[in-house]
């Protein structure tokens, strides 16, 4: 299978403990998302990376949050000292565009996503 | 900041009729795209439609076809010949072309949601 993969799919966590999600995006594409879905509701945009370039952070990414895409390709989201205000399902999403600073409005291809639920 | 609403929570339709899901969104840009995506249960959100502003004409994909209205910044999805495998979430998003005078990377701002259930 060649589209967005996200490892792992579900975690539970404690309260006060780090986690950590892997995206691994389409090969080809140099753009990278992270999005956050709570239940019934639409993603939220996180952040994302043009190859290794993190180009935008939204304000929902608190300084608990960190991610990375240190050769361009995989990257990984970090959260630390996890709240139960995190629960939510972490979607990652590439694509394949153009130059820097416009869209052509290409496809976005996401990932099935990866559920958090910190008790 | 761009802003996209979908007034309608839930739909339902019977099989082979048609359904259209309601969209909204404010803007001040002048170029930007709107998409459609499809969400169903458990399972990765998958593209259904996609329209750029600039272009006059709606865009269709087979069953799916939309009505986008500019100056009245709405954009609806219709689903001809409704299946029991269009069961959903269905979410209308709105991402800016950016270029000369702004930038935009291709972040999508998102509607709440319409769940369709498509009955047999």
């Amino acid at each position: 299978d060649t589209g967005v993969s996200q490892d792992p799919r579900h975690k539970i966590t404690k309260r006060g403990q780090n986690v950590t999600f892997r995206c691994d995006p389409i090969s080809e594409h140099n753009r990278l998302y992270w999005y956050r879905q709570t239940l019934g509701q639409g993603p939220e945009f996180l952040t994302y990376f043009q190859n290794e370039a993190q180009l935008e952070k939204s304000r929902l990414l608190s300084d608990r949050f960190s991610a990375e895409r240190p050769k361009g390709s995989f990257s990984t989201l970090e959260i630390q000292r996890t709240e139960q205000g995190d629960s939510a399902m972490y979607l990652c999403a590439s694509s394949l565009d153009g130059g820097a600073g416009f869209s052509s409005g290409n496809t976005i291809y996401f990932g099935e996503g990866s559920w958090l639920t910190v008790v | 900041a761009q802003t996209v609403t979908q007034s309608q929570p839930e739909m339902s339709v019977q099989e082979a009729e048609t359904v259209t899901l309601s969209c909204t969104y404010d803007t001040s840009e002048n170029n930007y795209y709107l998409f459609w995506y499809k969400q169903p249960p458990s399972r990765q959100m998958i593209l259904v439609i996609r329209q750029e502003a600039y272009k006059q004409q709606n865009a269709t994909e087979n069953r799916f076809s939309v009505n986008f209205q500019k100056a009245a910044k709405s954009f609806s999805l219709k689903i001809s010949d409704s299946q029991l495998g269009d069961t959903a979430m269905y979410f209308c998003a709105f991402m800016k072309h950016g270029g000369a005078g702004g930038t935009s990377y291709g972040k999508l701002t998102f509607g709440q949601g319409t769940i369709l259930t498509v009955h047999p």
